[in-house]
């Protein structure tokens, strides 16, 4: 099993749908959890973070499920500028921010 | 506050060369790690420095070697180059200890020939 994986793409959604992404991950002792987001060609941007509690960011929302070890992004009111590959991100040990492990991306490309 | 910048932007190099890249931290971040990303894949972990030592490594030979300087900019070198090193190599920096995320810049993108 590999440490992280993600829904496999790419996911094609019309504007103003709602959109889900689940990742899962294989390290029971992960305690940091992030979203990403990646533009074609450029650097991965974090999106967010992803809290026991679960947390919104204006339409994002995420979610930890520790029991099934997943994480998942919501996406509401899809915008054409959210088409974009979304990469999960779980660190390997519990604590260092730098060792983390990213899954392979899932492509989003929100049509008009 | 700067971010992380990383230098060159574009690379071109020959089978059995060498490389180095490098790396600039964001201000005030102590840690920076290095990612290889290839086509279609999510960015895979090299290895991470913290004071100047390094501080964790993923699965890369030998021939994938860092440095990390007392103002914290970096360098990844890499030797005897391979076709399939070519790749994004990609730089993030953060503050050991705190919850900050990383920080990426924008990349060096590698093409082995």
């Amino acid at each position: 099993r590999k440490e992280v994986e993600q829904d496999p793409g790419p996911f094609n959604v019309p504007e103003g749908a709602t959109v889900a992404f689940n990742c899962t991950y294989s390290n029971s002792a992960s305690q940091s959890f992030f979203w990403y987001r990646q533009d074609c060609r450029k650097e991965p941007k974090l999106l967010m973070s992803v809290y026991s509690s679960g947390n919104e960011d204006g339409r994002f929302t995420a979610q930890l499920n520790r029991a099934s070890q997943y994480i998942s992004l919501l996406i509401r009111d899809s915008k054409l500028s959210d088409s974009a590959t979304y990469l999960c991100a779980v660190n390997r040990y519990g604590g260092s921010q730098g060792n983390l492990i990213f899954g392979k991306g899932t492509k989003l490309s929100v049509k008009p | 506050e700067t971010g992380v910048t990383q230098s060159p932007t574009h690379l071109i190099k020959t089978r059995g060369q060498q490389v180095t890249l490098r790396c600039s931290s964001q201000s005030g971040h102590n840690t920076v790690s290095w990612y290889q990303q290839a086509l279609g894949q999510g960015p895979q972990f090299i290895f991470q420095y913290y004071r100047e030592e390094e501080n964790g490594r993923g699965n890369f030979p030998p021939r994938f070697s860092g440095l990390q300087f007392p103002n914290y900019s970096s360098e990844l070198n890499v030797n005897a180059l391979e076709l399939d090193d070519s790749a994004l190599y990609l730089c993030a920096s953060s503050f050991r200890g705190s919850n900050s995320p990383l920080h990426f810049g924008n990349g060096t993108r590698l093409t082995v020939t």
